[in-house]
């Protein structure tokens, strides 16, 4: 069983939507959970970090569900700019191990 | 913020020909910093991981002696993929870490292609 998994997608949706995304762990040891964007042919780039209590980032909010060990993403009022690949990323106690989900494709179309 | 610069972003060389890729993170002290190579719309696959001082790890299949990893400093680790040839063409991406428990962030990366 892969550490972390993703749905790949891709997920097309009109601008202005709301999508979410998931993502499952597999060890019960993880630490940090982060989210980050990777645009064709570029660099990831980090877009948050997940914290236990969840966070929210302008239109962006993540979540950490401990007991489901799942992760999740909302993205509210998509925009053209957000579409790119999201991938999870996930790390254990010893924090040099980081795992990434194969990442989930986004495309919002006008 | 933690910005990584990876150099160069485009390398295009002949068969046998040995390249380096220098990391280095540019506004934080790196305590662990990553090599990935990533082919087309596959995922990111880490090669090795490499702490200041101390011989770099490598993940199972990737040949240490084809991909050299110098981690002199804390602000810059250098990848030399030696002898390369046309299947080394990929992206190769470093990323930096500025303690335990903090996100990674990565470099531009670097094209590679062997002709």
């Amino acid at each position: 069983r892969k550490e972390v998994e993703q749905d790949p997608g891709p997920f097309n949706v009109p601008e202005g939507a709301t999508v979410a995304f998931n993502c499952t762990y597999s060890n019960s040891a993880s630490q940090s959970f982060f989210w980050y964007r990777q645009d064709c042919r570029k660099e990831p780039k980090l877009l948050m970090s997940v914290y236990s209590s969840g966070n929210e980032d302008g239109r962006f909010t993540a979540q950490l569900n401990r007991a489901s060990q799942y992760i999740s993403l909302l993205i509210r009022d998509s925009k053209l700019s957000d579409s790119a690949t999201y991938l999870c990323v996930v790390t254990r106690r010893n924090f040099n191990k980081f795992y990434f989900g194969s990442g989930t494709k986004l495309n919002v179309k006008p | 913020g933690a910005v990584v610069s990876q150099h160069p972003s485009w390398v295009i060389c002949k068969s046998g020909t040995s390249v380096k890729i220098e990391c280095r993170s540019l506004d934080f002290q790196a305590t662990t910093m990553f090599w990935y190579r990533q082919f087309p719309k596959q995922s990111l696959m880490l090669m090795a991981t490499s702490n200041e001082g101390s011989k770099a790890t490598y993940e199972q299949g990737v040949e240490k002696d084809k991909f050299l990893i110098n981690h002199a400093s804390l602000t810059l680790s250098t990848l030399t993929v030696t002898s390369a040839h046309p299947e080394d063409s990929s992206f190769y991406i470093c990323s930096a870490i500025q303690g335990p428990g903090q996100p990674q962030h990565f470099g531009d990366g670097t094209r590679l292609s062997i002709l």
